[in-house]
């Protein structure tokens, strides 16, 4: 079975500001990585994903996040923030295609102006 | 933009009554997958559809939760009796086949039971 853990549960931070996400994962065998956004009363809307290849994944708004097999992490990163990106955001783990997203518990990111 | 659609959007109900959340996902993804956010945790999976087929119910609560896909397309989750624990918020995604699991999700329905 695979399990996700996100450390920290809320981060506070000052716009313009950078800011990381923590995500550790454990699992037997290889896996999909992904890191979902929640805003509020919203849905989940995927950011980024790791599925193979270059272990430094980017989205289209800024952020990154690096697959790191040996530590087992896939941390979330974005060097300046906005008052926008207040949101949650989650990490997940898929054993295969098609399988189901295993999350963590979230992290809540509030920017401050 | 096509999206997954869930309806209701917000349900409030008192226990030991019955709920039913719908879901109609993105025109031709054969996957839909129901999940539970518990407030303050990240989605669980509840149920996974291929088509009209289950492929994993192992966490839905059997004794009063059941879901359908009858035709392949929308889908629908139901409560019977609602307790108080399940108040949460109920996703529904979907996925296309041969995409690599991307899942894309609904708005959801929350879910209070008092």
């Amino acid at each position: 079975a695979q399990s996700v853990t996100q450390l920290d549960s809320q981060v506070p931070v000052f716009e313009e500001a950078p800011v990381e996400l923590r995500c550790n994962y454990s699992s037997s065998v290889s896996v999909y990585l992904f890191w979902y956004v929640q805003y509020p009363n919203q849905g989940l809307q995927l950011l980024l994903k790791y599925l193979s290849g270059s272990t430094l994944v980017e989205s289209i708004n800024g952020f990154e996040a690096e697959f790191n097999k040996s530590q087992t992490s896939f941390h979330l990163r974005k060097p300046s923030v906005h008052i926008s990106d207040t949101a949650e955001y989650f990490c997940a783990v898929s054993k295969a295609a098609g399988n189901k997203l295993t999350f963590g518990g979230g992290t809540r990111v509030l920017v401050k102006p | 933009e096509a999206e997954v659609a869930q309806s209701p959007r917000y349900k409030i109900t008192e226990k030991s009554q019955a709920v039913a959340f719908w879901c109609d996902p993105i025109s031709g993804h054969a996957t839909l997958y129901w999940y539970r956010q518990i407030l303050g945790q990240g989605p669980e999976l509840l149920v996974q559809f291929q088509d009209e087929s289950v492929v994993d119910d192992s966490q839905l609560p059997k004794d009063r939760f059941s879901a359908e896909r009858l035709k392949g397309v929308d889908s629908t989750l139901k409560i019977q009796p609602a307790e108080l624990g399940d108040s949460a918020m109920y996703l529904c995604a979907s996925s296309f086949p041969g995409t690599l699991n991307e899942q894309f999700f609904g708005p959801g329905t929350r879910l209070t039971v008092l």
